[in-house]
């Protein structure tokens, strides 16, 4: 089993361009979450999935949209990139209320 | 609001010390509450605790809940230089499937 796997591991983006970070789960959890990581802080729920064609708000969703078409797959759009947005980004996934199997991540700068 | 405290936010300790993690939380309707370490990258699983009271153990490390009080603690004895990380806690409530997190608390043990 590969996990969760998150591509690319690195990016740099100019301010307004868009990208997808791409999330794939191959445990068949029903559960996926993005989040977001900025220095020494704790991890800010984006969105989350609980199913295919499922998905919902978490903390900070501004500025970012999700698809769920499969179960294995979660990918996390950013349109119209802005500095505010340079972060380490984790997607995670699980069986409900169980320990979260978290992607290797995918640090993002904005400049 | 739901809320996961954690403390302190950072310790230093020399090998051989023990060390005691704090969390606490706020939430409505407490269903579980995980333990994760995070070197530099993505966190990995340590406990998860569900009831009050029952130690849950995995060779130095330790950690209880107490849902009276609203909190946990995670011990470990004998610290290494490999213990050297960001502890985080996590919460989860019934109804949501949203996991929160608290900020962390960043232990560093010198040799």
């Amino acid at each position: 089993n590969a996990g969760v796997t998150q591509t690319p591991k690195f990016r740099i983006l100019k301010i307004g361009q868009s990208m997808t970070l791409q999330c794939t789960q191959d445990m068949n959890h029903n559960y996926m979450y993005w989040y977001r990581q900025d220095p020494g802080m704790g991890l800010k729920l984006i969105y989350y999935s609980v199913g295919a064609g499922i998905t919902d708000k978490g903390e900070v969703p501004n500025g970012y949209n999700v698809s769920r078409s499969t179960t294995e797959d979660f990918p996390l759009r950013l349109e119209l990139a802005a500095p505010s947005q340079t972060s380490v980004y984790f997607c995670a996934s699980s069986f409900p209320y169980n320990e979260q199997f978290f992607g290797p991540g995918t640090r993002l700068t904005v400049l | 609001e739901d809320k996961v405290v954690q403390s302190p936010l950072s310790l230093v300790v020399h090998e051989g010390d023990t060390v005691t993690l704090n969390c606490s939380y706020e939430v409505t309707n407490f269903r579980s509450l995980l333990w994760y370490k995070q070197e530099k990258k993505a966190p990995t699983f340590l406990f998860m605790l569900t009831s009050s009271g029952i130690e849950k153990k995995s060779g130095r490390l330790s950690s209880i809940l107490d849902k009276k009080e609203l909190f946990s603690i995670l011990n470990i004895t004998a610290t290494q230089t490999g213990d050297s990380a960001v502890y985080l806690c996590a919460v989860t409530t019934s109804g949501t499937y949203k996991y929160i997190f608290g900020t962390g608390t960043r232990l560093k043990v010198l040799a």
